[in-house]
């Protein structure tokens, strides 16, 4: 089945404890995202890979790092969470030159 | 001001009316439009995309594109319970397949 995974699916932590969110996608799609949603202010894309080793800054990208050295896999990184940081995380894949993004089933994070 | 603005209902309806859900936008360079459902606890699934002003069918679902007012609109004809979801409007930003998205209208059809 053409899927994108995230693990873990809920992760609550305290201030400070460096997290990892891994991402899958079995599709060999180039293009890979992350994005936070939070209540009144809808999907805001943390990075986003092109491709192998290309990855790039969105509209959120403080407070976090990302890598992407298999197409496949684009993990998500919070060296040192925060608060701010609670939220409903997707990851998303798409082939190249579409709009038609595949999201996974989302992580819910909680920071105290 | 927000580039995208959706009303975040909740907008409840009774199974069978049909339903509207709406967007504006504030950037005129805005281009390919799209509509995503996102069922509660899971991931948003493109349900339609449009790149030029006017509508776009399929099946019970219209997308319409009015860029001279900078409005995009979902309609639902016979509206089901299994409509029930929130519907994310986005649009392309630029030249490279960037979105931005709106926060999204939640919609609930009462049986």
């Amino acid at each position: 089945e053409a899927q994108v995974t995230q693990n873990p699916r809920y992760l609550i932590t305290v201030t400070g404890k460096k997290l990892t969110v891994t991402c899958s996608q079995n599709m060999n799609h180039e293009y890979m995202s992350w994005y936070r949603q939070d209540p009144g202010l809808g999907l805001r894309q943390i990075y986003y890979s092109m491709n192998v080793e290309v990855t790039d800054k969105g509209d959120v990208p403080e407070g976090y790092k990302v890598s992407r050295k298999e197409k496949r896999n684009f993990p998500l990184i919070l060296e040192s969470p925060s608060p701010n940081q609670t939220s409903l995380y997707f990851c998303a894949s798409r082939p190249s030159e579409t709009y038609e993004q595949y999201f996974g089933p989302g992580t819910r994070l909680t920071v105290t | 001001q927000k580039e995208v603005e959706q009303d975040p209902g909740p907008l409840s309806v009774p199974e069978g009316a049909i339903v509207s859900l709406n967007c504006t936008y504030s950037n005129s360079a805005f281009q390919y439009f799209m509509w995503y459902r996102q069922y509660s606890r899971k991931g948003p699934e493109l349900l339609m995309y449009t790149y030029s002003s006017g509508n776009k069918e399929d099946g019970r679902f219209t997308a319409q594109v009015d860029k001279s007012s900078k409005y995009i609109s979902l309609f639902i004809r016979d509206s089901q319970p299994s409509d029930s979801a929130t519907y994310l409007c986005a649009m392309r930003r630029g030249s490279n397949y960037q979105l931005i998205w709106g926060a999204g209208t939640k919609l609930i059809i009462k049986p």
